[in-house]
C-alpha cells in the first residue's frame, strides 16, 4: 500500500510570507493530487501532478512533482488570510485508489 | 453538472443499528469512490466502482460494510450493527477513468453511532 506522509501537520503564518509544504510518497507513483478542505466542508481539487517535473500554479499557490524523490511540494505566496484551510497531498500509482496524506492545517494570521 | 450529492448529510443513530447513505455522482462520471475521514486525518480509502462494477476494496473494511453500485449511476453504501468506531465522515467521489482522474467529492455523510 502507498504511503503518503506530509509536512508539517500544522502551519501558522504571517500574511505576506512564503512557506512550503512538504508530500512524500513511498513508491512509486506517477500522479499527485492537491486538494484543499475548509472547516466542515468537503475537498476541493487544486492541482493535478502528471508527470515528473509537472508544476502547475494557481494565483498563490504553486505546486510541484519529482517521482525520482518520490516529492510534491505545494508552494505558498505571499499568504493571505482566505487560505487558511486544511491542505492534503494524494499519490496513485495506477490511477485506481488514492491514498491521501494526514494532511496540512494552515493558519494565516494577519 | 450539478455535482457529486450525498444523503443524509447527518445520521446519528444507535449502536447495533443498520445505517445506509446515499452517494448521486456526476452524471457523466463512470468510477465512484468512498471513503472515511476522521478528525485530523485524510481520507482513508474504503471502496471504488467502475460503472457497476466493484473493483476493489479495502482490506481494512469490515464485513459489516457493503456498498452498491447498480446500473452504475447511484451507489449505496450500507453499515450494519454500527459501532461507536464508526463515527466519521463519510465521503463519495467520482471521476471519469482516463482524465486525469481528478477526484470530485462530495460533501459527505456525518455519521454519529451513540
Amino acid at each position: 500500500e502507498l504511503k503518503v506522509e506530509q509536512n508539517p501537520l500544522f502551519l501558522s503564518m504571517q500574511e505576506g510570507k512564503n512557506y512550503t509544504i512538504y508530500c512524500n510518497y513511498s513508491t512509486t507513483s506517477d500522479r499527485l493530487y492537491w486538494y484543499r478542505q475548509d472547516p466542515g466542508k468537503s475537498l476541493e481539487s487544486l492541482f493535478v501532478l502528471l508527470s515528473n517535473g509537472a508544476v502547475k500554479q494557481e494565483g498563490r499557490l504553486m505546486a510541484s512533482l519529482d517521482t525520482k524523490a518520490r516529492l510534491s511540494t505545494l508552494h505558498i505566496t505571499a499568504a493571505v488570510h482566505d487560505l487558511s484551510a486544511t491542505y492534503f497531498c494524494a499519490a496513485s500509482n495506477t490511477g485506481n485508489q488514492f491514498y491521501f496524506g494526514t494532511g496540512t492545517s494552515l493558519t494565516v494570521i494577519p | 453538472d450539478t455535482g457529486v450529492s450525498q444523503n443524509p448529510r447527518h445520521k446519528i443513530t444507535k449502536r447495533g443499528q443498520n445505517v445506509t447513505f446515499r452517494c448521486d455522482p456526476i452524471s457523466e462520471h463512470n468510477r465512484l469512490y468512498w471513503y472515511r475521514q476522521t478528525l485530523g486525518q485524510g481520507p482513508e480509502f474504503l471502496t471504488y466502482f467502475q460503472n457497476e462494477a466493484q473493483l476493489e476494496k479495502s482490506r481494512l473494511l469490515s464485513d459489516r460494510f457493503s456498498a452498491e453500485r447498480p446500473k452504475g449511476s447511484f451507489s449505496t453504501l450500507e453499515i450494519q450493527r454500527t459501532e461507536q468506531g464508526d463515527s466519521a465522515m463519510y465521503l463519495c467521489a467520482s471521476t471519469q477513468a482516463g482524465a486525469g482522474e481528478k477526484l470530485f467529492f462530495g460533501s459527505g455523510t456525518q455519521l454519529s453511532v451513540l
